[in-house]
């Protein structure tokens, strides 16, 4: 699992609700990643965070909040906003320092709007 | 811009066929170049890695990739496929620095045949 634990795994939202994915890692690393993958477009970034306390948009952040208020987790909350959310979001964090900056996955969440 | 780019969207390889998959990417500063692999529905797997040094780098189930800086190239190979290896293989650059964030291709899907 990458040293990340996503959940749920699977995740029906209503219309106009609010959902929170969680994701933790147990590996004290500081630098926490949210991606969203659709068929087709690869993984574009919502948020990443390199601190606790900080973090910073990505290229599809909008409709999408986060908050790093402890330095193993960095929950996504999908907002009513965002007006296309059914997909497969992906958490990940970081290894650095000697052997560079190299991205580790969670096993993903899938959301689904019914 | 900085951007990555994967040509083939879906390659049919034969079982014991070699593989090539090709990426290609435009980045500002010296690229960190990855590939991962992804089975339908899980998270991302790390392939391989190239941060420098040799241009050649081997990742693990037997592939290899190939850092061309002239060409703004990082293939990836493996001399003989197996049927486990169909999945979906994203190629994807960063840059040195912890915490800074991937840019991903959109993937290429492999299929095997017997």
């Amino acid at each position: 699992d990458g040293g990340i634990t996503q959940s749920p795994k699977y995740l029906f939202r209503k219309e106009g609700q609010n959902v929170t994915l969680s994701c933790e890692q147990n590996l004290n690393h500081d630098a926490m990643y949210w991606y969203r993958q659709d068929p087709g477009q690869g993984l574009r970034l919502i948020y990443y965070s390199q601190i606790v306390n900080d973090f910073q948009k990505g290229d599809i952040a909008e409709g999408y909040s986060v908050s790093r208020e402890k330095k193993e987790s960095f929950p996504l909350t999908v907002t009513s906003a965002q007006k296309n959310p059914t997909a497969f979001y992906l958490c990940a964090r970081t290894i650095g320092g000697s052997t560079g900056n190299t991205i580790y996955f969670g096993e993903g969440s899938w959301l689904t709007v019914v | 811009a900085q951007s990555v780019t994967q040509p083939d969207i879906h390659i049919t390889v034969s079982e014991g066929a070699s593989l090539e998959l090709r990426c290609n990417y435009s980045y500002g500063a010296t690229p960190y170049l990855f590939w991962y692999v992804q089975s339908p529905g899980q998270g991302l797997q790390l392939l391989l890695k190239y941060f420098s040094g040799d241009t050649l780098v081997q990742g693990i189930k037997g592939f290899e990739a190939e850092f061309k800086r002239s060409q703004s190239s990082f293939n990836l190979r493996k001399p003989s496929v197996h049927w486990s290896d169909a999945a979906e293989y994203f190629c994807a650059v960063g840059a040195e620095q912890a915490g800074t964030a991937l840019i991903f291709g959109k993937g290429t899907t492999l299929s095997v045949s017997s």
